[in-house]
């Protein structure tokens, strides 16, 4: 799977909306954009993932630059529960090759209150 | 429904002994995963089941760590001789497809503390 580049942390104000943003200048046009975060003792939970077009659900929204080499994953309004580490990671649409999720560091989210 | 559950939740063993953590995946989930975290490094991947067969092991540690998924429903992951540097979460995850546009479901973790 490609690499993702993520900063190491970013502090966001609970209410206000949050942009983590992810590099991936190598993705080539059968990967897929996923992003999983992991709540403090917990498994990495799925938040969403998109090809081409901005994806919505009701955890997030994913924003893909045109050329894709960019994604940004937005929570509209951040709750204390959304402090954890968010995971960016391309998984080929075709599967095969190596079949886990390459977790990298993350963004590690810190919400004040 | 049901979420992927992971037994025991802890688990503390001397070095030497021998270990086996269970993953019960979302019915219905032909792929189950293994994965870990060891101290202050990244998740990684141990390897993927389709139902009871073994596609792809290439992030298995070495011979010591056996997986098994019997009749192609719940897996374990078992530990034999368990050393030090085993410590960590293991999780478990499942999926419908293994291709690039599903995600997965991850249990909680079993964290192992070998001493």
């Amino acid at each position: 799977d490609a690499k993702t580049t993520q900063p190491n942390s970013m502090e966001s104000n609970e209410e206000e909306p949050v942009h983590l943003p992810c590099n991936h200048s190598t993705i080539s046009g059968t990967d897929y954009i996923h992003w999983y975060r992991q709540l403090p003792s917990q498994g990495p939970e799925y938040v969403i993932h998109g090809l081409t077009s901005n994806v919505n659900n009701r955890m997030a929204s994913l924003a893909i630059a045109e050329d894709r080499k960019s994604s940004t994953l937005i929570l509209h309004r951040a709750t204390l529960r959304d402090a954890a580490v968010y995971y960016c990671i391309l998984r080929d649409v075709r599967g095969g090759g190596a079949d886990g999720l390459t977790f990298g560091k993350g963004t590690h989210l810190i919400i004040q209150p | 429904e049901a979420g992927v559950t992971q037994f025991p939740s802890h688990s503390v063993i001397e070095k030497g002994q021998t270990v086996t953590l269970r993953c019960d995946p979302i019915s219905g989930h032909d792929n189950l995963y293994w994965y870990r975290r060891v101290m202050g490094k990244e998740i990684k991947f141990l390897l993927h089941f389709v139902k009871e067969s073994k596609q792809d092991e290439s992030g298995m540690p070495n011979n010591r760590f056996l997986a098994e998924r019997t009749g192609g429903t719940y897996s374990t992951l078992k530990v034999q001789p368990a050393e030090l540097e085993d410590s960590g979460v293991y999780f478990c995850a499942s999926s419908q497809e293994s291709k690039g546009n599903y995600g997965y479901t991850f249990g909680s973790g079993t964290r192992l503390t070998v001493v």
